[in-house]
């Protein structure tokens, strides 16, 4: 099946920092691939969609001045948490469809704390 | 009113026993319809596509239901590693874009 690999697995980085989140599909095309973020013992809200060459679409609510979305090829995309705050501190996980069938496969996420 | 609800859960039964989950959607041009399993602190996995006709998949049965506007799952001789929490994720259609909902999950817990 389809892999997707996340790193760093988990981070700890101080207020007001940013940190830089990648996702790679390690075997096939992503067209488009999708972020998203997990509270404790909530359902996976998404935050944008990355669409390989263009602008990421933002979910309503979510600053894309504070979450950076860059997917500059088909097998990578990243999400950068600028000027971190405790509050963003969250698991953030990424997903990878190939377009062709919707069918998303996720990494393994990333669980940011920012103290 | 959600764009998908599911059984809110804890759904807590014995070890060979059969349960079953439904999720509702609000959209009704949704094109897309899955299952996905989530262990505690790691990724969601997918468990099975659903398609018009049902489909089943060993001790696995998905049934789409577009009349009444749901998909359900079966749980056939449930083992202690089913447990999880179990996502309903719909693809809707827009007029402009598609977007993939996910319900908020039915977590469930096989004793022995």
């Amino acid at each position: 099946g389809a892999v997707v690999s996340q790193h760093p697995s988990w981070v700890i980085c101080k207020s007001g920092t940013s940190v830089k989140i990648e996702c790679r599909s390690l075997d096939f095309q992503a067209t488009t691939m999708f972020w998203y973020r997990q509270f404790p013992k909530q359902s996976l809200m998404l935050m944008a969609t990355s669409n390989e060459g263009s602008k990421a679409t933002y979910e309503q609510g979510v600053e894309k001045d504070k979450f950076l979305i860059n997917h500059a090829s088909l097998t990578l995309s990243t999400l950068t948490v600028t000027s971190a705050h405790p509050e963003d501190s969250s698991f953030y996980i990424c997903s990878a469809g190939s377009g062709e069938v919707y069918e998303q496969y996720f990494g393994p996420g990333t669980r940011l704390t920012v103290t | 009113r959600k764009e998908v609800e599911q059984d809110p859960g804890p759904f807590n039964v014995p070890e060979g026993a059969t349960v079953a989950f439904n999720c509702t959607y609000s959209n009704s041009a949704s094109q897309s319809f899955f299952w996905y399993r989530q262990d505690c602190r790691k990724e969601p996995k997918l468990l099975m596509s659903v398609y018009s006709s049902g489909n089943e998949d060993g001790r696995f049965t998905a049934q789409l239901n577009r009349a009444s506007q749901y998909i359900s799952l079966l749980i056939r001789d449930s083992k202690l590693s089913d447990s999880a929490t179990y996502l309903c994720v719909v693809n809707m259609e827009y007029s402009s874009a598609s977007k993939i909902i996910f319900g908020s999950g039915t977590r469930l817990s096989i004793r022995p």
